[in-house]
Order: structure tokens, then sequence, then C-alpha cells
């Protein structure tokens, strides 16, 4: 079967780095999507990485090992708005997409 | 502009009953979907369509309908709710149909809840 693994909730402190890890399984493989959802809302787009290596914008940065099956998001500098649920999704090979459940990131003072 | 319009955002209805939700985009985008999220699950997609008059099943199909009629709305039908069609309901779009690796851009959601 197809499978996204994400961690169920992550906690970190204010202005520090946290790594979201996303592992995936599917059949093919045609590009990966994070995408972020504060509670009660709709999911907005981050990035998309069909090719292997770092991408960055601004103080988020999305990371992708097609031969691992694994990528990540990385936010620095973190502020209390980024409090927030964050969905990995793979295209696989029919063009499908499939969703991890996502990870809730808590930010602390 | 708006972007995509859902409503209502929050329902109650009684097991039996028929619902439609309403989903309109302002961005002529091709492609339209209705996903579900449940807590502790992924996204589900439930219908697609591709383009104006046509619609394809999804993942979770199963209770619901869907209709096409132009580029603009995506109604979603319930036509006899059940206990477990109780979800947070999201219409989206994309300006890139059939290959999925294009932005999905997310109407606010609807909360139904089906007693």
């Amino acid at each position: 079967g197809q499978n996204i693994d994400q961690p169920t909730e992550m906690t970190a402190t204010e202005g520090a780095i946290v790594q979201i890890n996303c592992t995936y399984q599917t059949s093919g493989f045609n590009g990966l999507f994070w995408y972020q959802q504060h509670a009660g809302e709709a999911p907005t787009f981050l990035s998309y990485n069909v090719l292997d290596g770092l991408e960055e914008k601004g103080r988020f940065s999305s990371f992708l090992s097609r031969s691992k099956g694994y990528s990540y998001l990385l936010l620095k500098e973190l502020q209390m708005k980024d409090s927030a649920s964050y969905l990995c999704a793979v295209v696989d090979s029919n063009y499908q997409l499939i969703w991890g459940a996502g990870t809730k990131l808590i930010i602390k003072p | 502009t708006a972007g995509i319009t859902q409503a209502p955002t929050s329902q109650i209805l009684a097991a039996g009953r028929s619902m439609t939700l309403r989903c309109t985009q302002d961005m002529r985008h091709n492609a339209m979907y209705w996903y579900r999220q449940d807590l502790g699950l992924g996204l589900r997609l439930i219908h697609y369509s591709n383009t104006a008059g046509t619609t394809g099943k999804g993942e979770v199909p199963d209770g619901y309908s869907v209709s096409r009629a132009n580029t603009d709305d995506f109604p979603l039908t319930l036509a006899s709710a059940v206990p477990s069609q109780t979800s947070v309901y999201f219409c989206a779009s994309s300006d890139s149909p059939s290959s999925n690796t294009g932005e999905l851009f997310f109407g606010e959601g609807s909360r139904l809840t089906v007693l």
C-alpha cells in the first residue's frame, strides 16, 4: 500500500529551528508538497519539490531525497504564528495525490 | 479576489437528510476537488473534476455525488447523510488538472455534523 509517515506532534521554542520529517512509500513519485494549516483554517501551499536537494524560501526550507523516500521541512527563527499543522503530500506514478496525516507543531515562548 | 468560497461554514444535520455543500471559485481553474479531513487521517479525496462537464471518483466517493455544470461551481451532495459523514469538508481548485503537480487552493472548509 501507499504510505506517508509524519510525526503526529512536535514542540519547539520561539526563535529556535525545527525540522519536520516526512517519509513515503508510494507507487512511483512525481513530486512532494508541503502545506501549512492553522487550526480551523484551510491548508495553504508552502513548497513543491520534484528534484533532490534543498529549496529555501525565507525562513522555510524543504529538502527531498528521492532515493531515501524522505523529505523534511525546516523552519528557522520560529515565531508563535508558526504554530500550525504541516501536511506532507506525494504525487504518485498515477498522478494521484497521497496525503500524510500532518504534524501539529506547537511553539512555546 | 475571493478565491474559493464554501457554504455553509458549519451545519448540523439529522441522519437520513440530504445536504448540498456549495463551492465556487473565481480563479478560472479547470480542476476542482472535494476532500474530507478527519482527525488523525490525511486529507481524503471524495470526488474531483478536471474540467467543466466531467467528474471522477476519488478515494472515498460512496454516499456523495458531485456535478460540474460550469467552471466556477462544484457542489457536493449527500443524498442521505449518515453519522460517519461527520467531518470537515474542503473544496479545492488547481490550474494543473490530471497531473496533480500544481498548487491547490483551498476553501475555508465546511464543518458538518450528522446526528
